[in-house]
């Protein structure tokens, strides 16, 4: 497709449960970034990926955050152990530079619901 | 941490009017972009002004950037109901490697 892709669009979890969010960036995009969206409020950084190298983690909330791009093109963010804070909307962003504050362009999000 | 802070928090305005939108931030930029984000939807980028940019103009957008305010601000001329939408400012701070840092939003409606 033309744009970023994400799956599911929507995720309901159980607290305590694991869950796997994914991304499919704009083909030949180096840069890939995830944000997190509370309800009415702005993106928060949480990590960015420069091809297959994780080039900052310090937005990853806590170890129960983790997110890997393996070959440098799709993207998993996995949370581990759900809390009810953690529901919110994932999104992913893909950018065609490597220096940084280029444009991005973003995927539609994946919501997730813990109850 | 969010570094801008829009204002107005929300904004209703005819159909056919002009919206103006501000930003401010708190540390020294390289770069400040405006996003739109229809509900249920990504963010979409509608314009990047460089640090040593004081205004920029794309179609119906105008973007003034005052740094020694660290201040913004977004007109869109002759809205339109499509133009409904929340906005964001973000901003690259030097010191932030290649993140960008979004602000909480203008929710703009136009009525028809």
């Amino acid at each position: 497709g033309a744009g970023v892709s994400q799956s599911p669009r929507y995720k309901v979890a159980k607290r305590g449960q694991d869950v796997a969010l994914r991304c499919d960036p704009i083909s030949g995009h180096v840069s890939l970034f995830w944000y997190q969206q509370a309800l009415g409020q702005g993106p928060e950084f949480l990590t960015y990926f420069q091809n297959e190298a994780q080039l900052d983690k310090s937005g990853l909330p806590s170890d129960r955050f983790f997110a890997e791009r393996p070959e440098g093109s799709v993207s998993t963010l996995k949370i581990q152990r759900t809390q009810q804070e953690d529901s919110a909307v994932y999104l992913c962003a893909s950018s065609s530079h490597r220096q940084g504050g280029s444009p991005l362009h973003f995927g539609n999000g994946t919501r997730l619901t813990v109850t | 941490s969010q570094q801008g802070e829009e204002d107005p928090q929300a904004l209703s305005i005819q159909e056919g009017e002009n919206a103006t939108m501000n930003c401010s931030y708190k540390t020294s930029i390289n770069n400040l972009q405006w996003y739109r984000q229809n509900s249920g939807r990504g963010l979409v980028h509608l314009i990047l002004i460089r640090s040593n940019e004081r205004e920029k103009h794309s179609g119906r957008l105008r973007v003034t950037l005052d740094t020694s305010k660290k201040s913004s601000s977004l007109l869109i001329t002759a809205s339109r109901a499509a133009d409904t939408a929340s906005y964001f400012c973000a901003t690259h701070p030097w010191t932030s490697g290649s993140r960008l840092t979004f602000g909480e939003g203008t929710q703009l409606t136009v009525n028809p």
